[in-house]
């Protein structure tokens, strides 16, 4: 299994609704990280959880919480966001934090905040 | 901080070669990488240099100076379905974070 899955591929959402984005893995990668990519823009690094503890926060804005429940899922919980927080969100993995290694990216979830 | 530069766009004929470029000011650095993302999904890795010089890889070869902090892809025998964004990207010394250039949009025609 080389996958990196996330779940819901698309998500429209109200500005006082609260949901939450899934991913996960199973290759074993111990550093899972959230991007965050606009159209026609690279990905912005938001996240990283390195042994599922958050190690870096981009400065983001906390009506982005992320949560890492043990070394295989990652969440991404969304409340009260604004409609300029409609992007594609990527989640990442990587075999260790401390290695020349490539990170494996899911298909994304396409959100739409309305 | 990180500043990485790419072309905004590139076009290109299928058989052909291609070379995108891109340059990069980093903060630290612990390799640079290069991605393909088609419209709409999810960055696939093509390649990776940490040491200076060349890394081939089928139709898709890297190159990396350290001291010019420069990288190149480049694209052999073109096929219609290379038409897509290439994102060049920085590991930092701190191993976690990936920065990614602005990506370049690659058409390919007949």
């Amino acid at each position: 299994d080389t996958e990196v899955t996330q779940t819901p591929k698309h998500l429209v959402m109200g500005m006082t609704n609260k949901k939450s984005l899934k991913c996960e893995q199973h290759m074993g990668h111990r550093a899972m990280y959230w991007y965050k990519q606009k159209a026609k823009k690279p990905p912005e690094l938001m996240f990283v959880y390195s042994y599922e503890k958050l190690s870096i926060n981009e400065s983001v804005p906390s009506r982005f919480s992320p949560e890492c429940p043990n070394s295989s899922l990652l969440n991404l919980h969304l409340h009260a966001l604004q409609p300029e927080d409609s992007a594609l969100y990527l989640c990442a993995s990587s075999p260790r934090t401390n290695t020349n290694t490539e990170a494996f990216f899911g298909q994304g979830t396409r959100l739409t905040v309305v | 901080g990180q500043n990485i530069d790419q072309p905004t766009e590139m076009t290109a004929t299928e058989g052909a070669i291609v070379q995108i470029n891109c340059t990069y000011q980093t903060s630290g650095f612990n390799g640079l990488f290069w991605y393909q993302q088609h419209a709409g999904e999810a960055p696939t890795f093509l390649s990776y240099n940490v040491l200076d010089g060349l890394e081939e890889k089928g139709r898709f070869s890297s190159f990396l100076s350290r001291s010019k902090g420069y990288s190149y892809l480049l694209l052999k025998e073109l096929q219609m379905k290379d038409s897509a964004s290439y994102l060049c990207a920085v590991r930092d010394f701190n191993f976690n974070k990936f920065y990614f250039g602005s990506g370049t949009k690659l058409n390919v025609k007949p």
